[in-house]
């Protein structure tokens, strides 16, 4: 099964609230994650890393939480804006074929801000 | 500098029938990979290559070949379509010993 999957489908706040979009991964020797946000019918784009020698990073209105003891991972996104309507994954890198290492996905989170 | 372009953005395919995704990156980046993603689903890792000349095998590689015959593009090949290949494809390139990967807009592929 994945290693990396996601508490909610689908998230709702209000325009102005801080929203909290949650992750578990079950691999405790998993050292990276990252976030990624998907608008409709684009591309996922990087939002923010966490190495797991840190147990939080702040990034321009960001905030990714980890804690390794639970497995679990957390964005915050502050003051959430109608552009942040999304969907939210998290990421781990895996080892593939060649020794090298692919990103896993978890299935995403859906953000919705209402105004 | 126009990041990771894909082609085409749309296509309808009869069963049986064969096609190429075409991905190019213009950020010299040293690996790239190809993934789909389904409905309700994250994405899938199908086939990566770590260098020209150089492909593996993803998480569903089956009914797809993947070829990197330059450093800049990174082909997908459906030799048989299927309608469970009915998905959004995604390509992305990444740097080298860096996770952080880079995606194209997607090609969204029907197959009837």
């Amino acid at each position: 099964g994945e290693s990396v999957g996601l508490h909610l489908p689908t998230l709702s706040v209000q325009e102005g609230d801080n929203s909290i979009i949650n992750c578990a991964y079950s691999n405790s020797a998993s050292d990276y994650f990252i976030w990624y946000k998907q608008e409709s019918g684009k591309g996922p784009q990087f939002i923010i890393d966490i190495r797991s020698n840190m147990d939080k990073r702040q990034g321009q209105r960001v905030t990714v939480l980890l804690n390794k003891t639970v497995k679990h991972l957390s964005l915050q996104i502050a003051a959430t804006q109608p552009g942040d309507s999304a969907v939210y994954f998290c990421a781990e890198p895996l080892f593939g074929d060649t020794g090298r290492r692919a990103l896993t996905f978890g299935s995403g989170t859906r953000l919705q801000v209402q105004p | 500098n126009a990041g990771v372009t894909q082609t085409p953005k749309f296509r309808v395919l009869k069963t049986g029938q064969s096609m190429t995704l075409l991905c190019a990156q213009d950020m010299n980046h040293e690996y790239m990979y190809w993934y789909r993603q389904d409905p309700g689903m994250g994405l899938r890792l199908i086939h990566y290559s770590v260098g020209e000349g150089t492909t593996a095998k993803g998480e569903v590689p089956d009914g797809y070949n993947v070829s990197r015959l330059k450093k800049q593009n990174f082909l997908l090949g459906l030799e048989s379509a299927a309608p469970s290949q009915t998905s959004v494809y995604f390509c992305a390139s990444s740097y080298a010993g860096q996770e952080t990967q880079y995606f194209g807009p997607g090609t969204r592929l029907l197959v009837l």
